[in-house]
């Protein structure tokens, strides 16, 4: 069965600095894989996707996932935080048994002025 | 351009009383549907999917249900609420292996 697991239910980081938050997926067929990101009170938001093309995958708002097999990893990543991009951010892995989306338990992103 | 509306956006309602929330989808045809729930700190649950008119899964029991009278029209409702049925209530659409989200539904059972 496919799972998704997002290390760290709470990430913080400071104004400036990188943003990593993690996810690792387990899929038996090769997965389309997903970020969304939600602000608060709003809906959710694609972020990003990964269909099997580059494995590096490019987003809105400056970032960017790279799909590594080896690990089953799809970290996402910026290389500087604003104070807008606090926010929940949610992995997801496509289930093409069933039409839905497998999703982790969300990591909130803190930045800290 | 595909849209999603979804409403109200919010509303608080008594225990006991019936629910109806609607989610419309525009500029596609014949989408897969989804009701998910997110309850105060805790991720997505989806509830309800469907891939065509009248044709409804439902992914957990409870008092809810969903129906689909149209192609791109998605209702989720109740005919009692409890007060474990409060939480964000989200609308989506599917196309192609992604789901598009509406805006969002409050829902507070008082």
């Amino acid at each position: 069965a496919q799972s998704v697991t997002q290390l760290g239910s709470h990430v913080s980081v400071s104004e400036g600095a990188l943003v990593l938050l993690r996810c690792n997926y387990s899929s038996s067929v090769p997965p389309y894989l997903f970020w969304y990101v939600q602000y608060p009170n709003q809906g959710l938001q694609l972020l990003l996707k990964y269909t099997s093309a580059a494995t590096l995958v490019k987003g809105i708002n400056g970032f960017e996932a790279e799909f590594k097999k080896s690990e089953t990893s799809f970290h996402l990543t910026k290389p500087s935080a604003h104070m807008s991009d606090a926010a929940e951010y949610f992995c997801a892995v496509s289930d093409e048994s069933n039409y839905q989306l497998i999703w982790g338990a969300g990591t909130k992103l803190i930045i800290k002025p | 351009s595909q849209t999603i509306h979804q409403w109200p956006a919010t509303l608080v309602q008594p225990v006991g009383s019936p629910l109806s929330l609607e989610c419309t989808v525009e500029g596609t045809s014949n989408p897969n549907l989804y009701w998910y729930r997110q309850a105060a700190g805790r991720g997505l649950q989806l509830l309800f999917y469907s891939v065509g008119i009248g044709q409804i899964s439902s992914e957990v029991p409870q008092n809810l249900s969903a129906s689909r009278p149209q192609d791109r029209q998605f209702i989720l409702s109740s005919k009692k609420l409890l007060l474990s049925d409060s939480g964000f209530y989200l609308c989506a659409w599917g196309g192609g292996n992604t789901i598009y989200f509406g805006e969002g539904s409050w829902l507070t059972v008082v």
